[in-house]
């Protein structure tokens, strides 16, 4: 396992469509967090996932995104009904929090809705 | 709600000098601190995290400093190289384990 995988690397979608990413954390992590990231911005938490069970929402999430994590595996990334403000880079980071407060992520996908 | 800023100006210094990045935080009390340094398009790296009942940390050419009673942590490169140039963002976890991070100071060291 090289560390955390994103896909698609980069999604061009027209406005009002919906997108899946998928993120694949490394193995034996239990947390996984999902953030977005705009140009010349930090990363803004969006959600975390604690095993299978989503723990917390951002204000930022929108009742158009929706995540999931099935068998607290690999996650996914809904957006529905894109919109042009959903243009970003979009970031999953996983940890084990057993034994580190630091957070793996993944090359993100970049998001472009025209 | 949490509020972190970060040097609001690209900084630029020569090759061999120290560089020092701030981030200021304010409406919180975070048990600890991280630093990650970012590249273009490409996620974020952790570098370092300091606890709250420490005053400095350090790892190779890289220190960082906490301040509690300030609000702040300051991260330091020492002798500087082209390859430090970056992003780096300061993180910090807060109330339901929300994790809010810097706007990112963008460092380029001069050859």
């Amino acid at each position: 396992d090289t560390g955390v995988s994103q896909d698609p690397r980069h999604k061009i979608t027209k406005r009002g469509q919906n997108v899946t990413f998928r993120c694949d954390p490394i193995s034996e992590h239990n947390r996984l967090y999902w953030y977005r990231q705009t140009l010349g911005q930090g990363p803004e938490f969006l959600t975390y996932f604690q095993n299978e069970a989503q723990l917390e929402k951002s204000r930022l999430l929108s009742d158009r995104f929706s995540a999931e994590r099935p068998k607290g595996s690999f996650s996914t990334l809904e957006i529905q009904r894109t919109e042009q403000g959903d243009s970003a880079m979009y970031l999953c980071a996983s940890r084990w929090t057993g034994s580190s407060y630091e957070q793996y992520f993944g090359p993100g996908t970049r998001l472009t809705v025209t | 709600s949490q509020k972190i800023e970060q040097n609001s100006e690209a900084l630029n210094i020569q090759e061999g000098k120290t560089a020092t990045l701030t981030c200021n935080y304010t409406n919180y009390s975070p048990a600890y601190l991280q630093w990650y340094r970012q590249d273009p398009g490409r996620g974020p790296v952790f570098l370092l995290l300091i606890r709250e009942n420490e005053k400095e940390k350090r790892k190779e050419r890289l220190k960082v400093t906490f301040d509690t009673t300030l609000k702040q942590s300051l991260f330091h490169i020492t002798a500087s190289q082209p390859a430090d140039s970056a992003t780096y963002l300061c993180a910090l976890e807060g109330t339901g384990n929300q994790f809010y991070f810097g706007t990112g100071t963008s460092l380029t060291v001069i050859p």
